[in-house]
């Protein structure tokens, strides 16, 4: 266990809608990373937050949003869904954003769009 | 932009069997350097970090790993594998300067790893 919580494990959704997947760092772990994982494309980061503020953006589509709350749990918002968006979605935690330091990921949530 | 390339998409051993899992990164500053592993059905687990000193790593579960700077190579490396080293396994760089963009670890493309008992 890696301290690191993802809900849901699992979400099955239609094309065209909209989900919220959630995350929960690991206790005073302030940076939050979020990573999509899919069979063509790999692990591809999405965006990173720390301390509640936007740090990084990597290869975040607009349809794709994320926020940091003050309790530091993340959310990632993904609307107007498409197919292509099935994979699993990966969070990761670590104490701080620069500098020497390991991240620690959840067990992910598997996306299916139908 | 940083880039990992794992030079071997599916490695498919014996036990027993000797392994070394290529790794290469494009970044030419400092770096901090990691092997990944995903068992089937679970979550990405730290096998071994490299951030500075003895280029010579070794991690859980027998693995170890060499950081060959001249080279920008990190490879994975086991003597004898196992039946349950049946795994993916990643390898994932990140810059430690601001300068060079922000902090996300980039990582390979991954290589599955199958072993035969």
């Amino acid at each position: 266990d890696s301290g690191v919580t993802q809900t849901p494990k699992h979400l099955i959704t239609a094309t065209g809608q909209r989900v919220t997947l959630r995350c929960s760092p690991r206790s005073g772990d302030l940076s939050v990373y979020w990573y999509q994982q899919s069979l063509d494309q790999g692990l591809q980061f999405l965006i990173q937050y720390y301390n509640g503020e936007e740090r990084a953006k990597g290869n975040i589509l607009e349809r794709f949003s994320a926020q940091q709350f003050p309790d530091l749990h993340s959310e990632l918002n993904l609307s107007s869904l498409e197919l292509g968006d099935s994979a699993l979605y990966f969070c990761a935690s670590s104490i701080i954003s620069g500098g020497s330091n390991e991240a620690f990921f959840g067990q992910g949530t598997r996306l299916t769009v139908v | 932009a940083q880039s990992v390339s794992q030079h071997n998409h599916h490695v498919i051993l014996s036990e027993a069997a000797s392994l070394e899992l290529g790794c290469n990164y494009s970044y030419g500053g400092t770096v901090n350097l990691f092997w990944y592993v995903q068992y089937p059905g679970q979550h990405l687990q730290l096998l071994l970090k490299y951030f500075s000193g003895d280029p010579l790593v070794k991690g859980i579960k027998g693995f170890e790993a060499e950081f060959i700077k001249s080279k920008f190579s990190f490879n994975l490396r086991k003597p004898s594998v196992q039946w349950s080293d049946t795994a993916e396994y990643f390898c994932a760089v990140k810059s430690t300067y601001s300068g060079a963009g922000s902090y996300q670890l980039t990582f390979g493309k991954g290589t599955k790893l199958s072993v035969i008992p």
